[in-house]
């Protein structure tokens, strides 16, 4: 079966420290991926997409990368700080149409303490 | 955030009844996608629309219709509610661009209990 397994569990880390997140994927052939984050009571936000042809993607204070063999993407934030606490969910498009539909995994929360 | 509304954003109903849910974009954006989020399952896609009067089923369909009689909205029909579609349902446009590549832009949500 189609499986996106993201970390269940809370991510709890230092403010200044590197945050890592796991997406992780099992029959899908993704053409790209993305990662959106949300915050308690609203809709996502898109951060970053990165095609299958692309190992790695910055915006700023976050990293992504997209490895095909390993089916896995991380998500990094560096310089952790109290504002990025929120969900982040990684989603993935097969491209089959151009329809642009999405299978997201469940999300990681991420919390910054000072 | 882009100009994307949903309505009602509360909602509680009882089984058996029909509940209409909207959202309105003012974006002009082609697609537009409906999708619940429930707990461990993150967003799962209901429906989606490639244009006026063009709609699809997405993963979890069973027991929802949509109709887009204009560019603007999207709308969510439970034609006969169930406890099992309690939930909080999002609405999302995105438009087109050089590869197809497309983000999502999402509404503020929809928490619908059916009681």
């Amino acid at each position: 079966s189609q499986k996106i397994e993201q970390n269940s569990e809370a991510l709890n880390i230092q403010e200044g420290k590197t945050a890592t997140l796991t997406c992780n994927y099992t029959n899908y052939s993704p053409a790209y991926l993305q990662w959106y984050r949300q915050d308690p009571g609203r809709g996502p936000v898109f951060l970053l997409l990165i095609r299958e042809n692309e190992k790695e993607k910055r915006k700023e204070r976050l990293k992504v990368t997209f490895d095909t063999t390993l089916k896995q993407s991380l998500f990094h934030i560096t310089a952790s700080q109290p504002a990025d606490s929120a969900t982040y969910l990684c989603a993935l498009d097969e491209a089959t149409d151009s329809w642009g539909k999405l299978q997201f995994g469940a999300g990681t929360q991420v919390v910054v303490t000072p | 955030d882009a100009g994307i509304t949903q309505s009602p954003r509360h909602k509680v109903t009882e089984t058996g009844t029909p509940v209409t849910l909207r959202c309105h974009q003012t974006e002009n954006h082609r697609y537009m996608y409906w999708y619940r989020q429930d707990p461990g399952h993150g967003l799962r896609l209901i429906h989606y629309s490639y244009g006026v009067k063009d709609t699809d089923k997405g993963e979890v369909s069973d027991g929802y219709s949509v109709s887009r009689s204009k560019t603007e909205d999207f709308l969510l029909t439970l034609e006969s509610a169930t406890s099992s579609q309690t939930s909080v349902y999002f609405c999302a446009i995105s438009g087109t661009k050089a590869g197809g590549y497309n983000e999502q832009f999402f509404g503020p949500g929809t928490r619908l209990t059916v009681l």
